[in-house]
């Protein structure tokens, strides 16, 4: 997707470990947002950043962690991986959260907590 | 966000048009109405959005009812390519969570040769 890439795009791990999946936009967009998507559950939101160092939790952040250090970046990062947490993380950008505006998404990272 | 509801799926014939209908009865004023496709394997993807009158662009045609309370997405010539599940999604600026998205199940559109 133009301006928007995630790594990895797939990654296996064991749980317990911590894991880091990386956003890079260059689009120069304020906004950016982790998604996770599951069977049944549709896309729920993670996190999302209005800005550099300015994040908030959304609809399902127990367990997550993000950070944005740079406007082009925004990490999601499981502190401690549980199998629950196997789906596909998707990472949007929105030049503004008004309603006039569209996101634009990646292409996704899937992962697999065994 | 107000719901909206969709048909779980839908069929189409390649190269012909398709109508996707959106109901979404308790709309305000001031939502707008987004429409994204999500094709397999991949991220959703922004297709067009418009508050009240209808709108057209390179990927597809909006048509809002009147009342607001509906809306369809038109494909004008169904491709292989189009086959993906298709949201619906009310976008107002209610504050919080800096207007997220919110996806339903949306509609599974399968074309066939």
């Amino acid at each position: 997707d133009a301006g928007i890439t995630q790594s990895p795009r797939h990654k296996v791990t064991e749980t317990g470990t911590p894991v880091t999946l990386r956003c890079h936009q260059t689009e120069n967009h304020r906004y950016m947002y982790w998604y996770r998507q599951d069977p049944g559950h549709g896309l729920r939101l993670i996190h999302y950043s209005y800005g550099v160092k300015d994040t908030d939790k959304g609809e399902v952040s127990d367990g997550y962690s993000v950070s944005r250090s740079k406007t082009e970046d925004f990490l999601l990062t499981l502190e401690s991986a549980t199998s629950s947490q196997t789906s596909v993380y998707f990472c949007a950008i929105s030049e503004s959260p008004g309603s006039n505006y569209g996101y634009t998404f990646g292409s996704g990272t899937r992962l697999t907590v065994v | 966000d107000a719901k909206t509801t969709q048909p779980n799926s839908m069929e189409s014939n390649e190269e012909e048009p398709v109508h996707l209908p959106c109901n979404h009865s308790t709309i305000s004023g001031t939502d707008y109405i987004h429409w994204y496709r999500q094709l397999p394997s991949q991220g959703p993807e922004y297709v067009i959005h418009g508050l009240t009158s209808n709108v057209n662009n390179r990927m597809a045609s909006l048509a809002i009812a009147e009342d607001r309370k509906s809306s369809t997405l038109i494909l004008h010539r169904a491709t292989l390519r189009d086959a993906a599940v298709y949201y619906c999604i009310l976008r107002g600026d209610y504050g919080g969570s800096q207007g997220n998205l919110i996806f339903g199940k949306g509609t599974k559109l399968s074309v066939k040769p």
